[in-house]
């Protein structure tokens, strides 16, 4: 069974840009989470996707939007990027029934210049 | 409220001896409770999770885990670490609330394996 997959690996980006961040989770997974790893913050809930649409979001700015597809892959999407940005950024995906384990990906590494 | 405290932000052991890593949480309901692990500049890898059967859990690698409600702990064991068990691992607290399933992170545990 192939994993929870993002792309690309690494992004450079500069300040005020926009950053687009892929994401394809294991097959028959339905549900995709998205997480910031900012280095001393740990991890921090960014938003959730189910059925396509987004279901709850974490404490972050409206610029940090994104979608989920009908093959219920994601993109996020991050606006206006600020220095506080750059961390690595990770997807999960899980099934919605029951408490069951979310699968992670590898992260695409944001970086800020 | 949900939390969890790990213990120590880094731990040392030498290779081929046991590994601890000490997990503590807070919940209000019976928890789901995992533990991942992360390699660098990689995502979180699920050891092992435990989800209110046996209270001693094996998970991959040769970890497992025992949740002890008395003590409201979750602590991960090793017999015997090897040096690619080297990276960073959380404990993490799971709670379900109309299909969001919100995870409560602990703040890490680095452990660091000498030859």
């Amino acid at each position: 069974e192939a994993g929870v997959t993002q792309s690309p690996t690494h992004l450079i980006k500069t300040r005020g840009q926009q950053a687009t961040l892929r994401c394809s989770p294991i097959s028959g997974h339905t549900s995709v989470y998205w997480y910031q790893q900012a280095l001393g913050l740990g991890l921090q809930f960014l938003l959730w996707y189910d059925e396509g649409e987004e279901r709850n979001r974490g404490n972050f700015p409206p610029r940090f939007s994104g979608r989920q597809f009908p093959n219920y892959s994601s993109e996020l999407n991050v606006n206006a990027l600020e220095l506080e940005d750059s961390a690595l950024y990770l997807c999960a995906s899980c099934i919605r029934q029951g408490n069951q384990p979310q699968h992670f990906g590898d992260g695409t590494r944001l970086s800020i210049l | 409220a949900q939390s969890v405290t790990q213990l120590d932000s880094h731990v040392s052991v030498s290779e081929g001896t046991p590994v601890l890593l000490r997990c503590n949480y807070s919940s209000s309901y019976s928890p789901s409770l995992f533990w991942y692990v992360q390699h660098p500049n990689k995502g979180l890898q699920l050891l092992l999770k435990y989800t209110s059967a046996a209270t001693l859990v094996k998970g991959i690698n040769g970890f497992e885990a025992e949740f002890k409600k008395s003590e409201t702990s979750f602590h991960l064991t090793k017999p015997s670490a090897h040096m690619s068990d080297a990276a960073e691992y959380f404990c993490v607290v799971s709670v379900m609330n109309t299909g969001f399933q919100k995870l409560v992170f602990g703040t890490g545990t680095r452990l660091l394996v000498s030859p």
